[in-house]
């Protein structure tokens, strides 16, 4: 069955970066678009980015634009959230989910398949 | 970007009561809207997807409707282990938004 196992979260100091990923099996990693999710302690889900099943299209939430760098490698089955000048309001379970087709077109809808997340915490 | 106004923020109900929330979006996005549970410490659960289909496997008292702008979430009698919050999510464009969510307590 579909697995997605995030990691790469931890305590961090704010204004430094972090790379999270996120390892896929048990579905053809190659044919679909993948996005990455957000939720800070107490608070509700913020969607943060997607990209395409080719890695040719990124799209990002404004508030995390310029800042945050979806990519993934199709070889290894992985995707990756590169998270750059680090904020407090940056402190969140992250979590990866993957959308219900390739994520080439207009349209990405997500589906049932989440990770488990991983913490990030931005703490001086 | 598409804002989803999701209401009530919270409800207390009881079991076998039929619970409802409604989520607004701020331009038609067709049937393109899903609904999510969460309980805590898990990742969400998708529930309803394209406004009004219930995904395989959820129990037929969620039920969900709705088109354009205006989307409705039924639980048709509420059950302790429905203790959760529920977001919508739309998703009729790369762009997705989440609704505010609405946490579901036992009265």
């Amino acid at each position: 069955q579909v697995q997605l196992l995030e990691s790469g979260g931890g305590v961090v100091r704010p204004g430094t970066s972090l790379r999270l990923s996120c390892a896929a099996s048990g579905f053809t990693f190659s044919d679909y678009g993948v996005h990455w999710v957000r939720q800070a302690p107490g608070k509700g889900l913020q969607w943060v980015a997607v990209i395409s099943h080719d890695g040719s299209n990124q799209y990002y939430a404004d508030s995390v634009q310029g800042r945050f760098s979806i990519s993934r490698d199709n070889s290894r089955n992985t995707l990756f959230l590169q998270i750059n000048s680090l904020r407090a309001e940056d402190t969140a379970v992250y979590y990866c989910a993957k959308g219900l087709g390739s994520c080439g077109g207009s349209r990405c809808p997500l589906g049932d398949d989440w990770g488990q997340g991983t913490l990030v915490t931005v703490s001086s | 970007d598409i804002q989803m106004t999701q209401s009530p923020s919270s409800l207390s109900a009881s079991v076998g009561d039929s619970v409802t929330i409604t989520c607004q979006a701020s331009q038609d996005i067709s049937n393109s809207l899903n609904w999510y549970q969460q309980k805590p410490g898990k990742a969400p659960k998708l529930l309803i997807y394209d406004a009004s289909n219930l995904n395989t496997g959820v129990p037929s008292r969620f039920s969900g409707s709705g088109y354009g702008t205006d989307f409705t979430f039924t639980i048709s009698s509420l059950q302790p282990e429905d203790i959760a919050t529920y977001y919508c999510l739309q998703h009729i464009n790369l762009l997705l938004t989440f609704g505010g969510g609405t946490k579901v307590e036992m009265k």
